[in-house]
């Protein structure tokens, strides 16, 4: 079954510290592939996007995330957190063909001083 | 830079009444979604819309919503006779070409209480 799979419900660091944000992906074809952040009270704002091409993007707020075909992985790095960073960030998986998000469970970041 | 637009950003209303919510897509967008999220629960597609007509739906959106275009800028979604679980944030999102990029613009959302 296609599935988009955040397998941390929670994550704390400490200001400064690197990130390292996990997603796996079950699909026939590889996906259109998204991370987005969202804020408490806030929408869903996009960090950055994969849809073919270098396999490491690079978004907005200093974050990266590299896509790995063999893996099936799509994992969101930054390589010093800021406590702003706070939110809950969510990847998302594009079926190519589709015309609709699905959307893992997220994953909480905290940041601690 | 242009934003999807929502409102209300809260609507709060009793089981069985009628509720509409707004979207204001950006301007030269093609493609309208509406997601909706549970608290603490992921974010769920509820249907996607264009050229007028669903183009897809989720087993979510059933007879009890629709969703309209009623001029060249609004975007809604009705839901006819709400149920207590039907409380959740509704997102609407926009995108300029569909299929070939899938990159959707979120608005801010708004949530709906069912009491």
């Amino acid at each position: 079954a296609q599935s988009v799979t955040q397998p941390d419900i929670h994550i704390t660091v400490s200001e400064g510290a690197s990130l390292e944000l996990r997603c796996n992906y079950s699909y026939g074809a590889t996906p259109y592939l998204f991370w987005y952040v969202q804020s408490p009270g806030q929408g869903l704002q996009l960090l950055l996007k994969y849809f073919s091409g270098d396999t490491l993007v690079q978004g907005i707020k200093g974050f990266e995330a590299e896509f790995k075909r063999s893996q099936s992985s799509f994992n969101l790095r930054k390589p010093s957190v800021h406590w702003s960073d706070a939110a809950e960030y969510f990847c998302a998986v594009g079926p190519r063909g589709g015309n609709k998000l699905v959307f893992g469970a997220g994953t909480i970041l905290r940041v601690k001083s | 830079e242009p934003e999807v637009t929502q409102t209300p950003s809260h609507q709060v209303t009793q089981m069985g009444q009628e509720v509409i919510l707004r979207c204001v897509p950006i301007s030269n967008h093609l493609y309208f979604y509406w997601y909706r999220q549970i608290l603490g629960q992921k974010v769920e597609f509820l249907v996607s819309f264009y050229n007028n007509e669903i183009s897809e739906k989720s087993e979510i959106f059933d007879d009890q919503f629709s969703v309209e275009r009623p001029d060249g800028s609004n975007f809604t979604l009705k839901i006819r006779s709400t149920k207590l679980e039907d409380s959740a944030m509704y997102f609407c999102a926009s995108n300029p070409r569909g299929l070939v990029s899938h990159e959707q613009f979120f608005g801010p959302g708004t949530r709906l209480t069912v009491l």
